[in-house]
């Protein structure tokens, strides 16, 4: 079935450690693929999206992600993480053509002071 | 601009009884959509609407209906809840553009609902 995989569930890492979570979809064609960010008792919000051109894309709170097209991932990245961004992420893909958004299973994070 | 709001934000329930669940946004979003969110398990679709008068069923329907009768609103009820039910309810919109296709979703606050 097609799908979205984030490879880590939990992640839990030492502030200004640096961040890499993993995502992978299995759809063909182009898609539009985001990264939501969930901290705790909230809602999702966006932190950075990527429809075409520059496949490094640049989010808020200095989050970047890359679209890699021949491995069909599109990771998460910061250099140097922080307490605050201790939260639920996840990866999510719009197929092509479709009206649906198709979410990954989300990656929880935790930052230790 | 409110964006995307639902009513209640918390709500229990006994097996068996009913209730709705409102959304609503300000953003002239032609697209919406009724999620749950269980632990472990990430988002899954329940139903959407791709506009004012139409509804879909998506990943996990059984048990729910909804409604969409005002662009600007999608109900979403539960006739007979079950314990299976328990669990936080996102609401969200998006809108799509010719050249780029659907874009990001806006999410509501979520509705803690308990079936007991």
């Amino acid at each position: 079935a097609q799908s979205v995989s984030q490879h880590n569930h939990h992640v839990i890492l030492s502030e200004a450690a640096s961040l890499e979570l993993g995502c992978n979809y299995s759809y063909g064609g182009t898609v539009n693929l985001f990264w939501y960010v969930q901290y705790p008792g909230q809602h999702l919000q966006l932190l950075l999206k990527y429809f075409s051109g520059d496949p490094l894309v640049k989010g808020i709170k200095g989050f970047e992600a890359e679209f890699i097209k021949s491995k069909f991932s599109f990771n998460l990245r910061k250099p140097s993480v922080q307490w605050s961004d201790t939260a639920e992420y996840f990866c999510a893909v719009n197929p092509p053509g479709g009206f649906k958004t198709i979410f990954g299973a989300g990656t929880r994070l935790f930052v230790k002071a | 601009n409110a964006g995307v709001t639902q009513t209640p934000k918390f709500r229990v329930l006994k097996t068996g009884q009913s209730m709705t669940l409102l959304c609503a946004q300000d953003m002239n979003h032609e697209y919406m959509y009724w999620y749950r969110q269980d632990p472990g398990m990430g988002l899954r679709l329940i139903h959407y609407s791709v506009g004012e008068g139409t509804t879909a069923k998506g990943e996990v329907p059984d048990g729910y209906n909804v409604s969409r009768l005002k662009k600007q609103n999608f109900l979403l009820g539960l006739e007979s809840a079950a314990p299976s039910q328990t669990s936080v309810y996102f609401c969200a919109s998006s809108y799509s553009s010719r050249r780029e296709g659907l874009d990001e979703q806006f999410f509501g606050p979520g509705t803690r609902l308990t079936v007991l």
